[in-house]
Formats: structure tokens, sequence, C-alpha cells
């Protein structure tokens, strides 16, 4: 079955500090990956993607993810945090049956 | 990119009163939409999806009688939730996909709905 985990549900770094959330996904086929951010009480925003080619992918707000096969994981990083990337973040592996499937988010804390 | 447009934002209402929440992709062609609903610090949770001009695919476990989508047109997709009930109150957000962009959705602002 497919499925996508995000092992931390909280993570906290002092601004300035580089960021690493994990994603790990189960999947049959080649998958599409995504990592979306969502701000208290907004909508979810697209970060980067991965559909195929280059397995690290550049995204908005100076995120990257890289995309290993060997791993199942597709994690997003950020070298220097700042603080308003403090937000929930979800990663979502598609389609299956026209769907995404979320995993259940990562809240990140940045310390001053 | 593309946008979605979400409305309201946010609505009170009374136990047994139906409510709508509009879904609108300004500058796309959305030929498919879909409804999530979100539960305080969790993840969001497929409710239906709807392609223009079809009658909507709810998962399982939704009441489609309770939860009407419509998708009328290919920028305009509604959820009303009729009837009400104070265990209805959460965080509606709806997405859209289509253009260039076919694989990729993007989603509204959300809809916090209080039934009092």
């Amino acid at each position: 079955a497919q499925s996508v985990t995000q092992p931390d549900i909280h993570i906290t770094v002092s601004e300035g500090a580089s960021l690493e959330l994990r994603c790990n996904y189960s999947y049959g086929a080649t998958p599409y990956l995504f990592w979306y951010v969502q701000s208290p009480g907004q909508g979810l925003q697209l970060l980067l993607k991965y559909f195929s080619g280059d397995t690290l992918v550049q995204g908005i707000k100076g995120f990257e993810a890289e995309f290993k096969r060997s791993q199942s994981s597709f994690n997003l990083r950020k070298p220097s945090v700042h603080w308003s990337d403090a937000a929930e973040y979800f990663c979502a592996v598609g389609p299956r049956d026209d769907k995404i499937i979320f995993g259940k988010g990562t809240r990140l804390h940045i310390l001053p | 990119g593309a946008v979605v447009s979400q409305h309201p934002s946010r609505v009170i209402c009374k136990s047994g009163t139906s409510v709508k929440i509009e879904c609108r992709s300004l500058d796309f062609q959305a030929t498919t939409m879909f409804w999530y609903r979100q539960f305080p610090k969790q993840s969001l949770m497929l409710m239906a999806t709807s392609n223009e001009g079809s009658k909507a695919t709810y998962e399982q476990g939704v009441e489609k009688d309770k939860f009407l989508i419509n998708h009328a047109s290919l920028t305009l997709s509604t959820l009303t939730v009729t009837s009400a009930h104070p265990e209805d109150s959460s965080f509606y957000i709806c997405s859209a996909r289509g253009g260039v962009a076919k694989n990729i959705q993007y989603f509204g602002a959300g809809t916090r709905l209080s039934v009092l």
C-alpha cells in the first residue's frame, strides 16, 4: 500500500541553523513527490516537486530536496532557516488513483 | 504560479443551517478539484474528488448527502455542508489541478467552519 511517513512530529532549530525534514514513502512505481508548507490558518503552498530527472530539486524560499530511490526518501533541506520558516511541512506522494497521499506533517519551530 | 481562491475564509453558523464554500481557479482551468478536511494538528483528509461536469467521487466514510459538491465550470467548485452540526466544525481546504501542470495540486487558503 502506498504511504508517506514523516517521522518527526516537531522539529526545533535555531535561526540561521541548517534544517533537514525527513520523509519516507512506500509506492509501487516511480512516484511523484511533493513538499508543501502550511502557515497557521492557511492553505498549502507548494515548495518543490520531483517527477523525474535530477534527483536534487530546488524549490522556493531556498529549500531543496533529494530523491533517494534506494532509501525511499525525499528529505527537505535548507542551509539556513529564517524565523518566517516556522510552519507545518507536509510531504506527499502520488499519483494513486489520481490522488496524492499526504504525510502527517512536521511542525517546525524556530528559536531566535 | 497558479492561484486558487477559496471563500469564505471563515464562517460561523447555527446548527441545522447549510453553508456553501467556493473554490475558484483564477488563472487556469481546473479539470479536477479536490476537497479536504483538516482536523487540528493533523494532516489533510481527502473528502472527494470532482471533475468538471461530472458527479464527485467521495472517499469512503464521507456522506455525499451531507457534503454536496458541485463542479459546474472549469474554474469553480462548491462544497455545501448541509444541516451543519457542531461535529462538522473543521478546516476545509480545496485544491485544483489542471492547465499545463497537470500533476500538481494548487491549494486554496482554506475555510474555517464553526458550527454553534
